[in-house]
């Protein structure tokens, strides 16, 4: 069964250091989001992601993150600046079409000292 | 924000009984409610959907019952077992304007199946 997959599965970074999360998205799905979870909290919608551009942002997602296709395949979130407070899982989510359901990726933790 | 909301955290249920999850939503621009099973270390799993005009939705052991008057959905799994054990995530999607899908969560309930 096809399954979405994430990279790195931990990641530890230092406060001030960009870091980049990868994801590569079930090969027909055409729809991409990003959501994450800090510890003990509920799962938070980042960003949605259709035909090369950003659909629609939370609150969450400021100047300081940034969503691409790169290569037609990765889907990858990017924090430039990482802060404490950015320590959470990350989750990759895609779907075939917004009205279906999203399938979830394993997730990477991000850990900012 | 509260738009979903879990008010259980916590359900410990024999092995072979039925368990029901709980979840109230407060937007009436939900269109589409979903249950997700997590395990720790791991994304949430897509269980069992259901489509706010109908009223049950049901798929081998699991059924996902809406009440739309009351603003609510319930989880049912029978029968019930150890490897149901998990958090459960019940999750709505906004049919809205400008809205591409997103899904709103509520907290979690942790399902403890004993043998």
């Amino acid at each position: 069964e096809p399954e979405v997959t994430q990279t790195p599965s931990h990641q530890v970074t230092q406060m001030g250091q960009e870091v980049i999360l990868r994801c590569v998205p079930i090969s027909n799905h055409l729809y991409f989001y990003w959501y994450r979870q800090i510890l003990g909290q509920k799962v938070e919608f980042l960003v949605s992601f259709y035909n090369n551009e950003i659909s629609e942002k939370s609150e969450i997602f400021d100047d300081q993150f940034s969503v691409e296709r790169p290569d037609g395949s990765n889907f990858t979130l990017k924090i430039r600046s990482t802060k404490l407070e950015d320590s959470a899982m990350y989750f990759c989510a895609t779907t075939h079409r917004s009205s279906y359901e999203q399938y979830f990726g394993p997730g990477t933790r991000l850990t900012v000292t | 924000d509260q738009q979903v909301k879990q008010n259980s955290p916590s359900l410990s249920v024999q092995e072979g009984r039925i368990s029901i999850l709980n979840c109230d939503y407060t937007n009436s621009m939900f269109d589409y409610f979903l249950w997700y099973k997590k395990y720790p270390a791991e994304g949430p799993t897509f269980l069992i959907s259901i489509s706010s005009i109908k009223d049950k939705n049901e798929d081998g052991r699991f059924t996902v019952f809406l009440n739309k008057s009351a603003k609510h959905l319930s989880l049912h799994i029978v029968p019930s077992q150890p490897g149901d054990s998990a958090v459960y995530f019940c999750a709505a999607r906004n049919a809205g304007g400008t809205s591409y899908g997103k899904l709103t969560f509520g907290q979690g309930t942790i399902l403890t199946v004993h043998p």
